[in-house]
């Protein structure tokens, strides 16, 4: 099984901020690799797919990279809406797992 | 717009049954696979069980194998989860979440609100 660990599991930044979030993979992934967005009390939201595509209504700030087993999203200016926690998620393995990593909160400093 | 919205969800005592569903609108929902993942309190995201657009795939998480069911209506646009012999450990918040493709093993590009289990005596 394919463990997804995220680093760090919380950070305090500012608004405006440039902010860069980890997560690894035990195995290889290529870049089988999804970032979600939870704000407390509301469902996931897809951010970022194949490592680095934003999904549909994305903001530009939101950007994805890696591949193999270590990969980042990057949040370049930090807007209020921001602050949430952030799950990475492989689809590599079969039969199909979806792995999560344990999540990475956002707050505010 | 897509929508999910699931249903279900109750207080159930150890040992019982729940049967939840996901109705959909605003996709082919036959040209997709679907899923069910999990959140316990205070905790992280947990998939649970995805069925392929046809039905005729479906897979599970180890813990919750020979336990729950997943299965889906293509002709009212619903998946559902029977989930028997429940556990303390299956409370949850259950969100149902659509698949990327028709087959299994993708990303989940919708998401419902979500339907809260609780096993409890």
């Amino acid at each position: 099984e394919i463990v997804m660990t995220q680093s760090p599991a919380t950070l305090s930044v500012s608004p405006g901020e440039r902010v860069t979030l980890s997560c690894r993979a035990s195995l290889s992934i290529s870049t089988n690799l999804a970032w979600y967005q939870q704000k407390s009390g509301q469902a996931p939201r897809l951010l970022i797919y194949g490592a680095s595509t934003r999904a549909t209504g994305v903001p530009v700030r939101f950007s994805g990279r890696g591949s193999g087993t270590d990969f980042t999203l990057t949040i370049s200016s930090l807007q209020s809406e921001d602050f949430a926690v952030y799950y990475c998620q492989q689809y590599n393995g079969w039969p199909p797992q979806y792995t999560f990593g344990q999540g990475t909160k956002l707050e505010i400093k | 717009e897509m929508q999910l919205l699931e249903s279900g969800g109750a207080l159930v005592q150890p040992g019982g049954s729940l049967r939840l569903s996901c109705e959909t609108s605003g996709f082919i929902f036959n040209n997709y696979a679907m899923s069910w993942v999990r959140q316990a309190p205070g905790l992280g995201l947990q998939w649970v069980s995805v069925i392929s657009n046809t039905g005729n795939s479906k897979y599970y998480r180890d813990s919750v194998k020979g336990r729950f069911t997943i299965s889906r209506d293509n002709s009212k646009n619903t998946v559902f989860l029977q989930m028997d012999s429940l556990r303390a450990d299956d409370t949850a918040v259950y969100y149902c979440a659509k698949d990327h493709e028709a087959v299994a093993g993708t990303f989940l590009d919708s998401w419902g609100q979500g339907t809260l289990v609780t096993v409890s005596s």
